[in-house]
């Protein structure tokens, strides 16, 4: 089991809310990561940190933000959430020093946006 | 266009029969390709992975396979159980940027029945 935690697991919104979601490792990674994912579909990376002080947007657009100030933490900030935001979204961490740079996954987050 | 293709989309089995997934892609320069298991309401947990000279590789019950030169791979599962009920995931990396990029499928949506 990864030592990758998200909060909250699950959460119900009205539109135009902000909210964040957390992410914390506790395995020193410099990478991490967060992931958009729909039913049935595949993963969409939407932002990545290499470090601390360190994000980029990944491939999918997204209206979040993520800040890296700590290394074991990465959250993911919506302004005001939308219904088009209802998703699971997936953090992950990797170990840039190995080949394989394997990414272990936190349990997701489950957003709603009425 | 860089992509990964999984079938079937979903399979169901009995208890105790073995079943192959199987996962194409197009993703180049490759580097490596994982396996990922993914249960409901979870986040992806890596199985197995391989690099370009491994053409097999096996995690007790599960047991990877790889052709490059054709870029399939196969997951075969022996003699299933009511827990490998899942999605099971085929992610391809390309290495062919800094960021090491993986490329996800969709997923097989596995069901094991009693």
């Amino acid at each position: 089991e990864a030592d990758i935690y998200q909060t909250p697991r699950y959460l119900v919104i009205g539109t135009g809310k902000k909210i964040t979601l957390e992410c914390s490792q506790t395995m020193g990674h410099d990478k991490m990561y967060w992931y958009q994912q729909d039913p049935g579909m595949e993963l969409h990376l939407i932002h990545y940190s290499y470090g601390v002080n360190s994000t980029e947007k990944g491939d999918l657009s997204s209206e979040s933000t993520v800040s890296r100030i700590r290394t074991e933490h990465f959250p993911l900030t919506l302004e005001s959430a939308r219904p088009s935001h209802t998703s699971q979204y997936l953090c992950a961490s990797s170990d840039a020093g190995t080949s394989t740079d394997t990414q272990y996954f936190g349990p997701g987050t489950r957003l709603t946006v009425l | 266009k860089n992509q990964v293709e999984q079938s079937p989309q979903s399979l169901i089995i009995l208890e105790g029969k073995n079943c192959t997934l199987q996962c194409n892609y197009t993703v180049s320069p490759f580097s490596n390709l994982r396996w990922y298991k993914q249960d409901t309401g979870r986040g992806p947990v890596s199985l197995t992975i391989m690099t370009f000279s491994e053409n097999t590789k096996s995690n007790g019950r599960y047991t990877a396979t790889l052709d490059a030169d054709t870029k399939q791979s196969s997951l075969h599962i022996t003699a299933s159980q009511l827990s490998d009920s899942a999605s099971y995931i085929c992610v391809v990396s390309d290495r062919g940027s800094t960021l090491g990029r993986l490329y996800f499928g969709r997923g097989t949506q596995l069901t094991v029945w009693p």
